[in-house]
């Protein structure tokens, strides 16, 4: 298994460019995330999928858009980036809790991006 | 609403001194998971521990221990004996079904030890 995996590692954009940031998983797992990390604010969710087909807002979606046409993949779009987009982002994913099966949180690598 | 606070934002010590770092939740959910993560200067998130609400059983792993009380909604963090290599950031988390089992997390602790 490869886990969650995300791809570019890096990126560099100018204001106003689109991009798309892929987060894969091969585990099977139902909710995926999207987080974006700045500077003494810690993470914070952007949107969240609970399977595919659907998706939902987390604390700071303004800017992003998101899809989930399959389980494995949670692709997180910038329509027009700006220079506050600029941050480490940060996907995961993880199975339904039912039963006594746990929330184990799976964390890929994180995409750095910065908006000139 | 789900919140996570730690009210720490950095800790210094010294070298074998013990440490807490406090992170105290705030959640309706009535099923929910409590989560530390540790982030080095390298930035990879490094999964820690993961505890379910309804296991307030304290737990022990090696120097570090964590102490979960549901009456004050604390989830803290200690470790004992500190070493340079514990420096980094702490994040304090949690899930609930309420936003599909994402994480809310706190805005961190850096704990610095020094020789």
């Amino acid at each position: 298994n490869a886990g969650v995996t995300q791809t570019p590692k890096f990126q560099v954009l100018k204001t106003g460019q689109s991009m798309t940031l892929q987060c894969a998983q091969d585990m099977n797992h139902e909710y995926m995330s999207w987080y974006r990390q700045d500077p003494g604010m810690g993470l914070r969710l952007i949107h969240y999928s609970v399977g595919a087909g659907i998706t939902d807002q987390g604390e700071v979606p303004n800017g992003y858009n998101v899809s989930r046409s399959t389980t494995e993949d949670f692709p997180l779009r910038l329509l027009s980036a700006a220079p506050s987009q600029t941050s480490v982002y940060f996907c995961a994913s993880s199975q339904r809790p039912q039963g006594d099966r746990d929330n184990e949180q799976f964390f890929g690598p994180g995409t750095r991006l910065t908006v000139l | 609403a789900q919140k996570v606070t730690q009210a720490q934002t950095e800790i210094s010590v010294v070298e074998k001194e013990d440490v807490t770092l406090d992170c105290v939740y705030e959640t309706r959910d009535t099923t929910y998971y409590l989560f530390w993560y540790k982030q080095p200067p390298s930035g990879e998130l490094v999964f820690l521990i993961r505890r379910n609400s309804f296991d307030e059983q304290n737990e022990i792993s090696g120097r570090y221990s964590w102490n979960f009380q549901k009456s004050t909604s604390s989830f803290n963090f200690t470790i004992t004996a500190s070493q340079v290599v514990d420096s980094a950031v702490y994040f304090c988390a949690l899930s609930g079904s309420n936003s599909g089992y994402a994480l809310n997390f706190g805005k961190g602790t850096s704990l610095l030890v020094t020789p």
